[in-house]
Parts: structure tokens; sequence; C-alpha cells
């Protein structure tokens, strides 16, 4: 499964919605999709998996949706240290986990 | 709390070999599937390879070919990964991760720079 984020750089500003899409390339089983979040020189963190699950810790102004191909994450209203990089990754099927190749959210 | 500590990393040249460590502590390491992830520098994540609990199951990422081995030893909790006949792309830095059974990164480690150059 390959997997296409966009779009790949999302200018925004404290305060606005930030809405960021994953698709893949076919049908995602089980919903397994997870979105992780990467700061400059930091390792990535989870935020959510299962499509819509958040991880522990993760405020919820975080949120993910979607099925089938289409998957979103919701940033609702943006804090300076959510601007990073987020990446989506296919997983729990042969014959490998993919990410895509990731959307970098930055300050305007 | 949940720690993993990568080590290993170095400069190597082209066909030369490594061996990575990641350390674990802060939970009960049997009880979780581990893997190893890469990022080349100013690129996006590269999923390697994940082994089970108690290395029944493995599966590596097609790009490597057959040259990384995944493997584990419960007792010393630690993850290794054995990196032959590597090439100037395999620069990166590695990161071990704690995996839930079905596949997504609970905790990563802050990663190992590995640099292949002659």
């Amino acid at each position: 499964i390959v997997l296409t984020q966009s779009p790949g750089t999302l200018s925004l500003s404290p305060g606005d919605r930030a809405t960021l899409s994953c698709r893949a390339s076919q049908s995602v089983d089980n919903n397994y999709i997870a979105w992780y979040q990467q700061k400059p020189g930091r390792a990535p963190s989870l935020l959510i998996y299962g499509a819509s699950r958040r991880a522990t810790d993760v405020p919820d102004r975080f949120s993910g949706s979607g099925s089938g191909t289409d998957f979103t994450l919701t940033i609702s209203r943006l804090e300076p240290e959510d601007f990073a990089v987020y990446y989506c990754q296919h997983y729990g099927s042969s014959p490998g986990y993919t990410f895509g190749q990731g959307t970098k959210l930055e300050i305007k | 709390q949940v720690q993993l500590v990568e080590s290993g990393g170095d400069l190597v040249k082209p066909g030369g070999s490594l061996r990575l460590s990641c350390a674990a502590s802060g939970f009960s390491f049997s009880d979780y599937y581990m893997a190893w992830i890469r990022q080349a520098p100013g690129k996006g994540l590269e999923w390697l390879a994940y082994i089970s609990r108690d290395s029944t199951y493995i599966n590596y990422a097609a790009s490597l070919k057959g040259r990384f081995t995944i493997s584990r030893d419960n007792a010393k909790r630690s993850l290794y990964l054995q990196m032959n006949g590597l090439r100037v792309e395999d620069t990166a830095v590695y990161y071990c991760a704690r995996d839930h059974r079905s596949g997504y990164h609970l905790s990563w480690g802050q990663g190992t720079p590995v640099t292949v150059s002659s």
C-alpha cells in the first residue's frame, strides 16, 4: 500500500484549524492507519492509531477520521507547539508497513 | 517510564557491516513486539523490520533485500539490527520502537546515526 499525504506543506497561524490528508493506494483493512508527529531533531511520537483513536496523553484538539482509502488528521485549534511534521502510516499487514511522505505544518 | 536507547551507529565504508543495539527499560520488554525504522537526512520515515515477542515472527521491508537482520535478547532487554553490505543510501538515523502487536509504534528511541561513506 502506498500512502500519499497532502499538502506537502501547510502554512497556518496559531488558533487555526489544520486538516491533513492521507490517501492510500488501496483500501486499508481494519482502518490500520496511525499518525505521528515529529519535531525538528526529535524522534516521532504517536498521535493516533486505528485511524481515530488518540494515543495516551495526546490532547483532544487532535482527532483522526476516515476509512477505506481516505484518512484525515485534524488539529482543531493550533497551538505553537503543534508546528511540526506529521506522518501517516499503514500497519498490520504484510509485506510490510509504510509511511506517507509527511506534511510539514509551518507557522504562517 | 519507557526508555529506548539506541547505540552502535558509526561511520562505515560501503560494503561494511554494523550492529545496532537498543536497550529497553521501564516496561516488560518480552511482552512487546519491537521494530526498527530509519530516516535519511532531510527525508521521511522508512519502516525496516519488526520482531515478535518470542522472535517467532519477523518481517522485513522488501527494499532491504536480505542485507539486514533483526533479533532480540529478552533476558538482556535488548533489540538488535545487524546490517551487512552497507550502501551510501543506508545513511540515516536508525530508531528502535516498541510496538503494539498490531504494528503501530507506541514509543520510539532517540535514534542512532549511521553514515556510510568512503
